[in-house]
This record gives C-alpha cells, sequence and structure tokens, in this order.
C-alpha cells in the first residue's frame, strides 16, 4: 500500500476562521511532509517532520503550525489565513530523510480557498 | 545549490504519436533525478527515478528516461502517447544535504502535456 490519504478534499474558509488538514499513511514511513503548491507552480515544501519531530520549516507564517501527533499522522492548523493563501496543500511521505534518493509519496491534496 | 529546467511548458500532441519532454538540471554534487506526473485534480504521482546504474530508466506504463551526465540532462520519452497521458510532468532533483538529510526535492516549473485525438 503506497497510499497517503488527505482530508478534507475541498475547504473554503474566511480569514478569521480557524481549520485544520490531515493527512495520514500506513506506510511506516518516519518522514512526512507539507507542500503548497500555486495553480501552474511546482509544489513548495513547507514543513518537514521526521520521526514525528519538526525538521525543517521553510520560514512558513505563524498563521501555519503543524503537528504531528503520531508517526501515521499528519496535520496542518490554519488560522486567520489570507487570500493569497488559496492553494493546493500536498501531504507526502518518505520512509527516511536521510537516506539518499528516497521517494517521497504523495497525497491527492485539500485544495483550500481564503475568502 | 541545484537547479531544474524544463524548458517547455506546454506539449501539445497528437494520439500515438512520440513526445520528449525535456528536463536539464546544474548541481555541482551528484544527484538523484525524479519524474513526477500529476493529472487533473490529483496529487503528484511518481513516475520513474534514476538513483544509479543503468541510465536507462522505464516506468510500468511505457514512459522511459535517460540520465545524462555530461548533458546533465534526464529527458522523458514516450514512443506513443494515449490521450490519458494528458497531465502535468515535473522533473525533480535531489541531492545529499548538510547533515546527511537528503529530503530536499527542487522540482521544475512542470511541461504541461496535452494529447489530442
Amino acid at each position: 500500500d503506497t497510499e497517503v490519504t488527505q482530508t478534507p478534499k475541498h475547504l473554503v474558509m474566511g480569514m478569521t476562521n480557524k481549520k485544520s488538514l490531515k493527512c495520514e499513511q500506513h506506510m511506516g514511513h518516519r518522514a512526512m511532509y507539507w507542500y503548497k503548491q500555486k495553480a501552474k507552480k511546482p509544489p513548495e515544501l513547507m514543513f518537514v517532520y521526521s520521526y514525528e519531530k519538526l525538521s525543517i520549516n521553510e520560514s512558513v507564517p505563524s498563521r501555519f503550525s503543524p503537528e504531528c501527533p503520531n508517526s501515521s499522522l499528519l496535520n496542518l492548523h490554519l488560522h486567520a489565513l489570507q487570500p493569497e493563501d488559496s492553494a493546493l496543500y500536498l501531504c507526502a511521505s518518505s520512509q527516511d530523510i536521510a537516506q539518499l534518493g528516497e521517494t517521497q509519496y504523495f497525497g491527492p491534496g485539500t485544495r483550500l480557498l481564503v475568502l | 545549490a541545484q537547479s531544474v529546467t524544463q524548458l517547455d511548458s506546454q506539449v501539445p500532441v497528437f494520439e500515438e504519436a512520440p513526445v520528449e519532454l525535456r528536463c536539464n538540471y546544474s548541481s555541482s554534487v551528484s544527484v538523484y533525478l525524479f519524474w513526477y506526473v500529476q493529472y487533473p485534480n490529483q496529487g503528484l504521482q511518481l513516475l520513474l527515478k534514476y538513483l544509479s546504474g543503468s541510465t536507462l530508466v522505464e516506468s510500468i506504463n511505457g514512459f522511459e528516461a535517460e540520465f545524462n551526465k555530461s548533458q546533465t540532462s534526464f529527458h522523458l520519452r514516450k514512443p506513443s502517447v494515449h490521450i490519458s497521458d494528458t497531465a502535468e510532468y515535473f522533473c525533480a532533483v535531489s541531492v545529499q544535504g548538510s547533515g546527511g538529510s537528503n529530503y530536499k526535492l527542487t522540482f521544475g516549473k512542470g511541461t504541461l502535456l496535452t494529447v489530442n485525438p
């Protein structure tokens, strides 16, 4: 099973709302990632978790707050977002971030619209 | 720092025609190369990757890519495309990072392949 699942598929929120994106994998992977993808652009890395600890934060604004409750789950908490944060949010996982040439497996994404 | 260039933002072709999607990279160290495909309204799927060994790598759906170190290229080819191959294709590279962390995937800007009947 090489599946990464993400919920919800679509999300519409106002600038004062608080919402969460969820990601789950059951491949035993110890590295999980959040990416942001704007239309017609490649994915941009936001956060990396390794063994449930935050390893990398690519200078993401604090209105995005990641959380890794256990090795299979990754959340992205959203608060006070701006319309320019509207994008496709992709979750990915890999066996380990330290292995050369690791394949990252992507979920289908959550399409977020901020009004 | 590494970078990836996909020269063609869009490639329209007719069904059953051959196609080549170009990818060039720049890096001063050894690289690991990937092609990902993104079908409309979906996430990214790994198509194929080059880590080492044979420079020609193949996917299960008829695509192949050849690693050319001298030309720093990893072009993707298919001899005969189907309408279902219509998608965005991203070339990506990873290199050994500092502290042994090799997580960083650097993506090209993507090439939209449109297969017309």
